[in-house]
């Protein structure tokens, strides 16, 4: 079956200017995690979704990012006033749902990269 | 809070030689452990994972033992090939919460043939 999808593949912006990078998960899977990787790191975590809620978006830097996951299948990663500090590769994942079941690994997307000029 | 941390690289190696790419993490509770690889242009794929204290993870000649006492996963392969050059990445989950998953910031091998 096909696996997390995520586009576009790539964004060029500007500063200042406002993207959306959208998440395809597996289909019935119910949670959905967004990460950040900025070059030469390991994906760093920015927010959850258990179904269309968000459960836990510690990880947004700050009020300029915002999720949203209105039927609780497709997500949209929002960012407004683009900084060059954005670029990076941002990668959806997804699973049956969370908890410690060994059914529950993330399924990782391709990624989209995000580069503000 | 909950962190990993692996070797530096790049690793250099010729073929057949055998790698070990060391992981420590530290975490509160009993996290899932698993290795990531990334082939040049493509996602993140896993590797192998562990769930428990002393289980072995292993797929494509490669394996891991969660070691609980040392808090380590380190990988090894006893004979690499040039298409294993790759970036690979540890990480462990969150054994609470969110699940979230935690990860090293990854270690690039170069296989020479």
């Amino acid at each position: 079956g096909a696996g997390v999808s995520q586009t576009p593949s790539n964004k060029v912006t500007e500063k200042g200017k406002y993207v959306e990078l959208r998440c395809d998960p597996i289909s019935g899977h119910t949670a959905l995690y967004w990460y950040r990787q900025s070059l030469g790191q390991g994906p760093e975590f920015l927010i959850y979704f258990q179904g269309t809620g968000a459960a836990d978006d510690s990880g947004l830097p700050n009020d300029r990012f915002f999720a949203v996951r209105p039927e609780g299948s497709v997500s949209t990663l929002k960012i407004q006033r683009t900084e060059r500090g954005d670029s990076a590769v941002y990668l959806c994942a997804s699973s049956l749902s969370s908890g410690l079941s060994s059914y529950n690994e993330q399924f990782f997307g391709p990624g989209t990269r995000l580069t503000v000029l | 809070g909950d962190s990993v941390t692996q070797m530096e690289g790049p690793v250099t190696l010729s073929e057949e030689a055998f790698l070990t790419i060391n992981c420590t993490y530290t975490a509160t509770g009993y996290p899932s452990l698993f290795w990531y690889v990334q082939y040049p242009g493509e996602g993140l794929q896993l590797l192998l994972k562990a769930t428990k204290a002393d289980d072995k993870g292993s797929n494509k000649g490669f394996e891991a033992t969660y070691r609980k006492e040392t808090t380590s996963f380190h990988l090894e392969k006893g004979s690499v090939q040039v298409s294993d050059s790759a970036v690979y990445f540890c990480a462990l989950r969150d054994a609470s919460g969110t699940y979230k998953y935690i990860f090293g910031t990854g270690t690039r091998l170069k296989v020479l043939a």
